[in-house]
């Protein structure tokens, strides 16, 4: 199973706005609407922001959407904060009954 | 609240075994899936296994497939992972998560333990 193909760092201003893809295959992102999104700050576990490609976890900011068309999924971060700065990972339920994670992408606030 | 706590990492030789544990607590764990997922020093998340609620069902990933067993305690509300055959590069944090998202999805997770594989 290849891994889901995230751009390796995005950047933004506060109070912009950005958008992270999160491009996989008809096997996975395009096959089922289970795309999840997590945070993960430096030396922590990483944080559930959103499921079922556009669903929040309670406690996660509205600031935080998530999307998809066809084979690509999308994470915005609206209203960027200083604290929004971290890694972020998609992943997706495949074919095989498995996951599979994106390669992370850097955001720099 | 949820805790799920990891235990058992340690510096292992190549070709040897070690079993992590993740003991948890805060829910009912004998109704969830629960996870794998480890992180080599410097690089991203890369899922390892998941097993269902009774133990019934387990998947792996492609790169443990064979070496490693997901295996679980629903008296002991602990979560085992037996990994065989250690390489170099199972060096990693490894995770334990409750799959409480979405088609069980891994929600909360532990704080992680470390292993590293090194002769």
């Amino acid at each position: 199973q290849s891994a889901l193909t995230q751009p390796a760092s995005v950047s933004g201003s506060p109070g912009q706005s950005i958008t992270i893809s999160c491009t996989g295959t008809s096997s996975d992102v395009g096959g089922y609407t289970y795309v999840t999104w997590y945070q993960q700050h430096p030396g922590k576990a990483p944080r559930f922001m959103i499921y079922d490609v556009n669903k929040r976890p309670l406690g996660v900011s509205n600031r935080f959407s998530g999307s998809k068309s066809g084979n690509t999924a999308t994470l915005t971060i609206s209203g960027l904060q200083a604290e929004d700065e971290a890694d972020y990972y998609c992943t997706s339920y495949t074919s095989s009954s498995t996951w599979v994670f994106g390669g992370g992408t850097k955001l720099t606030v | 609240q949820i805790h799920l706590v990891e235990s058992g990492g340690g510096v292992v030789q190549p070709g040897r075994s070690l079993r992590l544990s993740c003991v948890a607590s805060g829910f009912t764990f004998s109704s969830y899936t629960l996870h794998w997922v480890r992180q080599a020093p410097g690089k991203g998340l890369e899922w390892v296994a998941l097993i269902s609620y009774d133990g019934s069902n387990k998947y792996y990933g492609d790169s443990v497939k064979g070496r490693f067993t997901i295996s679980r305690d629903n008296s002991r509300n602990t979560l085992y992972l037996r990994m065989s055959s250690l390489r170099f590069e199972d060096t990693a944090v490894y995770y334990c998560a409750r799959g409480g998202g979405g088609n069980q999805v891994a929600d909360y997770w532990g704080q992680g333990a470390l292993l590293t594989v090194s002769s």
